[in-house]
């Protein structure tokens, strides 16, 4: 079945920078664009941005803009996300999830969630 | 970028209810609207896409309208398993957006 499995938590300073990762498995990696959303605790969805694993194009929210960084290798279905300049706020759970344009450019299967701790 | 106002924040309901939950974009977004499920601890899930079509294998007393502006998600006989965090999202522009969150809970 579709699956995405994203690495384990972290812990990171501030002005740090973490990398998560987002395995897929059980359809064509290539084929589906990887988004990325974080979610702080107690709080809503945020979007950070998207990528095109078949040819590494990607597009970030205004927020985030000079401080993330997504990316792939196909030869193990897996995409990364990295967010540097870390700080408190960036304390969150980061999750990567398959756009589905078959299905109204909806988010149809997500990671587990990535838990990263900012703290000194 | 596109606002999604999602309401109301909170609702309490009890098992068998029906229950509605609204979604208002600032500008039209057509169809590009999904709702979305999450349970404690969990990440989210599909429900609805294209503002109608149910995601495969969501029960069908999940059911969503609207086109437009205006989006509506209805749960008809609520059971122990639905009360949960409700978000919309639209898919119409970058950056995505999603509503705030709808909390429903056990009356």
């Amino acid at each position: 079945q579709v699956q995405l499995v994203q690495s384990g938590a972290e812990v990171k300073k501030p002005g740090a920078s973490v990398k998560v990762s987002c395995k897929a498995s059980g359809y064509t990696f290539t084929s589906y664009d990887i988004n990325w959303v974080r979610q702080a605790t107690g709080q809503g969805l945020e979007w950070m941005g998207w990528m095109n694993p078949n040819n590494g194009d990607t597009g970030y929210a205004q927020k985030f803009q000079g401080r993330v960084s997504m990316t792939r290798d196909t030869s193990i279905n897996t995409a990364y996300m990295e967010l540097s300049s870390l700080r408190s706020e960036d304390t969150a759970v980061y999750y990567c999830a398959r756009r589905d344009d078959s299905r109204g450019y909806s988010r149809d299967c997500w990671g587990q969630g990535t838990l990263v701790t900012v703290s000194s | 970028d596109i606002q999604m106002t999602q309401s109301p924040s909170s609702l309490s309901a009890s098992v068998g209810d029906s229950v509605t939950i609204t979604c208002r974009a600032s500008q039209s977004i057509s169809n590009y609207l999904s709702w979305y499920q999450q349970k404690p601890g969990k990440a989210p899930e599909l429900l609805i896409y294209s503002a109608t079509s149910l995601q495969s294998g969501v029960p069908s007393r999940f059911g969503g309208s609207g086109s437009g502006t205006d989006f509506t998600l209805t749960i008809s006989g609520l059971q122990p398993e639905d009360f949960a965090i409700y978000y919309c999202q639209q898919s119409y522009s970058n950056p995505i957006t999603f509503g705030q969150g709808t909390r429903l809970e056990v009356k």
